[in-house]
């Protein structure tokens, strides 16, 4: 899995604190994605990024922030988050932002928010 | 909007015979569909896609039927060996619209 990367793999944290999720794909993709994955829930789409540029926030909560800085790398921003909020982040890159464009996923991160 | 949703939440196979997990869909418009496969600590990976325009396709080992008469769709795995063991997730899409993913099916293959 060395075409998109997610650091951490995992992560504990309290309700009071900031982190950050990173991703990165070494694809030549134009666009990036970030889900969450809870247990018996379908992937839930949070944001897309084309060319940098967002292009859908599906209804996230702003305590999830995302930064884009390059087609490359793409972070999750972290703050006053709540247990439910626990699940496995998963990112992904494809070409550009359609749905017949193969999305490749990385490993995830798992979050335990306590 | 959507639903993406699968008949079973899991299946175990013998391993050598063949696995068939299935598919509803409920957006009849959707005209691209794709499997993908999750493993225990990774990411989903793609299988196979199909679009709307044909019934069958055929990988390796792997088939992906289409029946868009009753919107459903099943992915057919030959001969199913222990590193099949994972979730399979089915998606659809409009061609350029954002993928909309079904819960999954644990498959289990008893060696």
């Amino acid at each position: 899995e060395t075409g998109v990367t997610q650091t951490p793999r995992h992560l504990v944290m309290g309700m009071t604190n900031k982190k950050s999720l990173k991703c990165e794909q070494h694809l030549g993709h134009n666009a990036m994605y970030w889900y969450k994955q809870s247990a018996k829930k379908p992937l839930e789409l949070m944001f897309v990024y084309n060319f940098k540029e967002q292009t859908e926030n599906n209804s996230v909560p702003s305590r999830f922030s995302p930064e884009c800085p390059n087609s490359s790398h793409l972070f999750l921003h972290l703050h006053t988050l709540q247990p439910e909020d626990s699940a496995l982040y998963l990112c992904a890159s494809s070409q550009e932002n359609r749905g017949a464009d193969t999305q490749y996923f990385g490993p995830g991160t798992r979050l335990t928010v306590l | 909007g959507e639903s993406v949703g699968l008949h079973l939440p899991t299946l175990s196979v013998q391993e050598g015979d063949n696995s068939i997990i299935n598919c509803a869909y409920s957006n009849s418009a959707s005209d691209y569909f794709i499997w993908y496969k999750q493993e225990s600590g990774k990411g989903p990976q793609f299988i196979i896609d199909i679009r709307s325009n044909m019934d069958k396709r055929q990988g390796q080992r792997v088939t992906v039927l289409l029946n868009k008469t009753v919107k459903h769709l099943s992915l057919q795995i030959a001969a199913t060996q222990p590193g099949d063991s994972a979730v399979y997730f089915c998606a659809e899409t409009l061609w350029a619209n954002n993928l909309f993913f079904g819960t999954g099916t644990r498959l289990t293959v008893i060696p």
